[in-house]
């Protein structure tokens, strides 16, 4: 059945290191949603995007993060230079206007 | 803006109870209203959902209100399972379709 994949599934770097997560939403949808989950801080929207543009991406640390989709099958999140703060679960979700979000199964980011 | 409070943060119920989870919302103009359950090691995934031109939805033992004049909706878990044991995020939405997350549920079913 259709769902979201994202890789890499886990990922350990070291502080300074440049950090990518993909994503692949559901063949069809045209939202594809970035968030970030912590323990202290909850689900926290980063990105969001409708028909490959980004509508907002307000919640994201400008300096040092970036989210693009290349195409439909894939949407990147970009971390540069990442810092042991940014260590979290970092999920894409995918959807269709106002409709269910379906979430992928993460990417645990540690940074040392 | 609008903005989810989510009460309680931890509910820990004996197995065969009900649980009950609620929420309000500060933004009146709000008109949908999901809850996602997040399972141990897993993203969020949608339970139930409610319109704001609906006053309470059924789904087998799970059910939600809404609440529109007190601007709070609740969600209702009937001969809790220990399969229900998780996280329960509730969340509202404008017309657009972006969320506004709860800060969370953790739910324990105790055997």
């Amino acid at each position: 059945d259709a769902r979201v994949t994202q890789t890499p599934r886990h990922k350990v770097t070291e502080m300074g290191q440049e950090v990518t997560m993909r994503c692949q939403p559901i063949l069809g949808h045209n939202t594809v949603f970035w968030y970030r989950q912590t323990m202290m801080q909850g689900l926290e929207l980063l990105a969001y995007f409708r028909n490959r543009a980004p509508l907002d991406d307000s919640g994201m640390p400008k300096d040092r993060f970036s989210a693009e989709m290349p195409d439909a099958t894939l949407a990147t999140l970009k971390i540069q230079p990442s810092e042991p703060r940014d260590s979290a679960v970092y999920f894409c979700a995918s959807g269709l206007l106002r409709a269910e979000q379906f979430f992928g199964p993460g990417t645990r980011l540690t940074v040392l | 803006g609008e903005n989810v409070e989510q009460h309680p943060s931890t509910l820990s119920v004996q197995e065969g109870d009900s649980a009950v989870i609620k929420c309000t919302y500060s933004d009146s103009a709000s008109n949908y209203f999901p809850w996602y359950k997040q399972e141990l090691g897993k993203g969020p995934q949608l339970i139930i959902d409610i319109r704001s031109n609906v006053g309470e939805k059924k789904d087998q033992r799970i059910a939600v209100t809404l609440n529109k004049t007190a601007k709070h909706f609740s969600l209702h878990i009937t001969e809790t399972q220990p399969e229900d044991s998780a996280v329960y995020f509730c969340a509202a939405s404008l017309s657009n379709y972006q969320l506004i997350w709860g800060a969370g549920t953790k739910l324990i079913i105790k055997p």
